[in-house]
């Protein structure tokens, strides 16, 4: 069975700073990667898609980063903003359903 | 607007009570699901429809009963409240096939006293 781990758990930075979040996985028999946004008390705001085949996917300040063999993905996020706070979690793709990490609860300072 | 729209929003129930919630998508995808985010903010799938027909139902108890009238609507109906059905439940759509992502929508907070 799929286990998605991302780590830290909770994140804490200065606005401006560049910061990455990480996501592992125990299959690496996936077809895509999703990292979502949720803000205290929404939904689930979908950031980034990143297909199996491929190595990354920019959005604005966003970059996500996928190395299926190794069961990784990272999100970057640069010149960070206050805005950014909020709980970031990956899912992964097995075909039938997404399967979802624990989610980093990131925090940027003012 | 396009998306995935739940609704209530917030439900307040007793123990022992039956309640639903309704989703419904106009984006034009075949598949919908529901997850179930726990106090911890961990999702777990519940349920996932394809076309209305049910393709997967994960461990959970019969008192919770998907409907699917139609390819844009899923409804949860849940039997017999207890305590622990207390959480955050999310309706998301994705078209068919594997490789697209998810829509989700905006959840409902369930509180059962």
């Amino acid at each position: 069975k799929q286990e998605v781990t991302q780590i830290p758990a909770a994140l804490s930075v200065p606005e401006g700073e560049n910061l990455v979040l990480n996501c592992s996985f125990t299959d690496s028999a996936i077809y895509n990667l999703q990292w979502f946004r949720q803000d205290p008390g929404k939904g689930l705001t979908s950031l980034l898609l990143i297909q199996s085949s491929q190595r990354e996917q920019t959005s604005g300040r966003l970059n996500a980063s996928l190395d299926k063999s190794s069961g990784r993905s990272t999100l970057y996020i640069a010149a960070s903003q206050p805005g950014d706070s909020a709980t970031y979690l990956c899912a992964v793709n097995t075909g039938n359903q997404f399967y979802f990490g624990t989610g980093t609860s990131l925090t940027v300072i003012p | 607007d396009t998306a995935v729209s739940q609704t209530p929003k917030y439900l307040v129930t007793q123990m022992g009570n039956d309640k639903s919630i309704k989703c419904e998508q106009n984006l034009g995808h075949d598949t919908m699901y529901w997850y179930k985010q726990d106090s911890k903010k961990f999702l777990k799938i519940m349920f996932s429809y394809n076309n209305k027909e049910l393709i997967i139902n994960e461990t959970v108890p019969n008192r919770f009963s998907p409907k699917s009238p139609d390819k844009a609507h899923l409804n949860l109906h849940i039997n017999s409240l207890e305590l622990g059905d207390s959480a955050v439940y999310f309706c998301a759509s994705s078209l068919p096939g594997t490789t697209y992502g998810y829509t989700f929508g905006s959840g409902t907070r369930l509180t059962v006293v």
